[in-house]
């Protein structure tokens, strides 16, 4: 069964360091997201990405966050400056649009010293 | 903008005992309806959805929902559970159409007791 796949499982950086948190979504889904979970918080939503551009975005995406499908299988999310309340489980998920199930992918934790 | 609610942070149930795991929404019209399992150390694992037709929903693991659209909510239950199902349970919801991100509850925590 194919899977939304993430690397690395756990990244820790410095503050003030730039970070490139990857994602290969499952093949033939056409909308990638980011979401984030800060230590015994809820999952929160960051963005959405269709066709190439920004969909959606929450106000938690800031200046400091970009995403990018640099390739026809990669998504990444680049956090420029961390800063330490950065530090928490970042999770990929993609599907096909029209509000088919999105699949998560396994996450990647990053820590901020 | 939508939320959830999920009122209980934890619950304890004894193994092969019934669940029940509540989730209450706040939106403008139906949403599409999700629970997600997260087992520690884990990603988020799809239960269950609702998007529309029958109003009791089946899952994977012998979970089950029901969209209540007087109540705003979308109750989780399994008529007996198994050690292995404890975990964080995460109720989300969806606007139709467009790309919009799911909002999530903040969780319950499945305890089991042997």
């Amino acid at each position: 069964e194919p899977e939304v796949t993430q690397t690395p499982s756990h990244q820790v950086t410095q503050m003030g360091q730039e970070v490139i948190l990857r994602c290969v979504p499952i093949s033939n889904h056409l909308y990638f997201y980011w979401y984030r979970q800060i230590l015994g918080q809820k999952v929160e939503f960051l963005v959405s990405f269709y066709n190439n551009e920004i969909s959606e975005k929450s106000e938690i995406f800031d200046d400091q966050f970009s995403v990018e499908r640099p390739d026809g299988s990669n998504f990444t999310l680049k956090i420029r400056s961390t800063k330490l309340e950065d530090s928490a489980m970042y999770f990929c998920a993609s599907d096909r649009g029209l509000g088919d199930t999105q699949y998560f992918g396994p996450g990647t934790r990053l820590t901020v010293l | 903008a939508q939320s959830v609610t999920q009122p209980d942070i934890h619950i304890t149930v004894s193994e092969g005992a019934s669940l029940e795991l509540r989730c209450n929404y706040s939106y403008g019209a139906t949403p599409y309806l999700f629970w997600y399992v997260q087992s520690p150390g884990q990603g988020l694992q799809l239960l269950l959805k609702y998007f529309s037709g029958d109003t009791l929903v089946q899952g994977i693991k012998g979970f089950e929902a029901e969209f209540k659209r007087s109540q705003s909510s979308f109750n989780l239950r399994k008529p007996s559970v198994h050690w292995s199902d404890a975990a964080e349970y995460f109720c989300a919801v969806a606007a139709r159409g467009g790309a919009d991100g799911l909002t999530f509850g903040k969780g319950t925590h499945l305890i089991i007791q042997p």
